[in-house]
């Protein structure tokens, strides 16, 4: 088991660019989800997804869509980067919903926007 | 104000000392509590949740004040490995829908 994955792990973006992070998960998860880590925020839920075909906001949407064709992946994608996007993006996914369930998380993918 | 609140330390203890650390929540209707720990550029990792009855795992204590929305985790007997960013983590709801503390940060020291 690998667990959860994402690609790439550093990527540097000019404001304006767009670009898709990757997550994946081999755990047979129905629920995935995209955080950002900003210093002195703590982790904020971008998007969230409870299955394949299901998707919704969470609480710092803006600038980023989602989509979940299988149950497996759970792409970020920024639609044109701006500095205020600079963080690092986790992925998590976990086997129920209710926020009882313990989430796992991807390595990350740490993100700059010059 | 923040949803959940902790103090950001650093904490500074040496090693086989006793450290707690605190954390509030503001929203009344959180159903589900955890403790996550987070080393230093890597991904957070679930350290245990947090039952009104508190539960404990070794070294480790948690405690939940419904009343008073206040969770705790003690660490006894604290290991140089113990070193790392402590998140408080509150769910609410359906779908995982988790809210994170800031963190807060331990070094145990020889």
């Amino acid at each position: 088991n690998a667990g959860v994955t994402q690609t790439p792990k550093f990527q540097v973006l000019k404001t304006g660019q767009s670009m898709t992070l990757q997550c994946a998960q081999d755990m047979n998860h129905e629920y995935m989800s995209w955080y950002r880590q900003d210093p002195g925020m703590g982790l904020r839920l971008i998007h969230y997804s409870v299955g394949a075909g299901i998707t919704d906001q969470g609480e710092v949407p803006n600038g980023y869509n989602v989509s979940r064709s299988t149950t497996e992946d759970f792409p970020l994608r920024l639609l044109s980067a701006a500095p205020s996007q600079t963080s690092v993006y986790f992925c998590a996914s976990s086997s129920g919903g209710g926020g009882s369930y313990e989430q796992y998380f991807g390595p990350g993918t740490r993100l700059t926007v010059t | 104000r923040k949803e959940v609140e902790q103090d950001p330390g650093p904490f500074n203890v040496p090693e086989g000392a006793t450290v707690a650390f605190n954390c509030t929540y503001s929203n009344s209707a959180s159903q589900s509590f955890f403790w996550y720990r987070q080393d230093c550029r890597k991904e957070p990792k679930l350290l245990m949740s947090v039952y009104s009855s508190g539960n404990e795992d070794g070294r480790f204590t948690a405690q939940l004040n419904r009343a008073s929305q206040y969770i705790s985790l003690l660490i006894r007997d604290s290991k140089l490995s113990d070193s790392a960013t402590y998140l408080c983590v509150s769910g609410t709801g359906t779908a995982s829908k988790l809210t994170f503390g800031t963190g807060t940060r331990l070094q145990v020291t020889l």
